[in-house]
């Protein structure tokens, strides 16, 4: 069974910096990989995807995400925070044969300081 | 066009009852799935309905069932709540054609079980 962690609970940066989100996932084959956010009292947005092809992967809201096979890793940038960006941030993975059926990480709060 | 609706926005339950939560999916999407949203657990997927039958079901008890009509909306019902199964309902609509479509998540239902 496929499995996703995302090692950072919480994570803190000023206002105009970098980020960069961690998820490591585990599965045997070629993993469907998806980043979604979560504001406040509301559902799911998808920032981005994977399932194959270039693995820098573009997004809304200028995030990107590279998969790297050898490191089981799908990690989230954002060159420039903006305050706007605070939410919660989940890395999910999807599989062969598995229809939609996605495994969830545990999320990770972004808070953002003026 | 319009997101994926849920209703009721918000629920009062007490423990033994039932409760039966409404999803209407995007126009056009024949999936839809249902994960649970608590503060220790994470998101859950509770399970998958396409074409009105049941694609994929996790790790939940009997008292968490489902179905899907021919319109494509979709009820979850729970029986014999517990106080464990206060949590945010969400449900997720897609094409349901491939592992990698898109899915697009509701505001949820927030039960609350005493």
């Amino acid at each position: 069974a496929q499995s996703v962690t995302q090692p950072d609970i919480h994570i803190t940066v000023s206002e105009g910096a970098s980020l960069e989100l961690r998820c490591n996932y585990s599965y045997g084959a070629t993993p469907y990989l998806f980043w979604y956010v979560q504001s406040p009292g509301q559902g799911l947005q998808l920032l981005l995807k994977y399932f194959s092809g270039d693995t820098l992967v573009q997004g809304i809201k200028g995030f990107e995400a590279e998969f790297k096979r050898s490191q089981s890793s799908f990690n989230l940038r954002k060159p420039s925070v903006h305050w706007s960006d605070a939410a919660e941030y989940f890395c999910a993975v999807g599989a062969n044969n598995a229809g939609n059926m996605l495994t969830f990480g545990g999320g990770t709060r972004l808070m953002v300081k003026p | 066009k319009a997101g994926v609706t849920q209703t009721p926005r918000y629920l009062i339950k007490t423990r033994g009852q039932q409760v039966t939560l409404s999803c209407s999916p995007i126009s056009g999407h024949r999936s839809v799935s249902w994960y649970q949203q608590t503060p220790g657990q994470g998101l859950q997927f509770l399970f998958e309905y396409f074409s009105e039958t049941q694609r994929n079901k996790g790790n939940f008890p009997g008292r968490f069932s489902g179905r899907q009509f021919s319109n494509s909306r979709s009820e979850m019902n729970v029986s014999t709540l517990e106080l464990g199964d206060s949590a945010l309902y969400l449900c997720a609509s897609s094409k349901g054609t491939s592992e990698a479509d898109t899915q697009y998540f509701g505001p949820g239902t927030r039960l609350t079980v005493l």
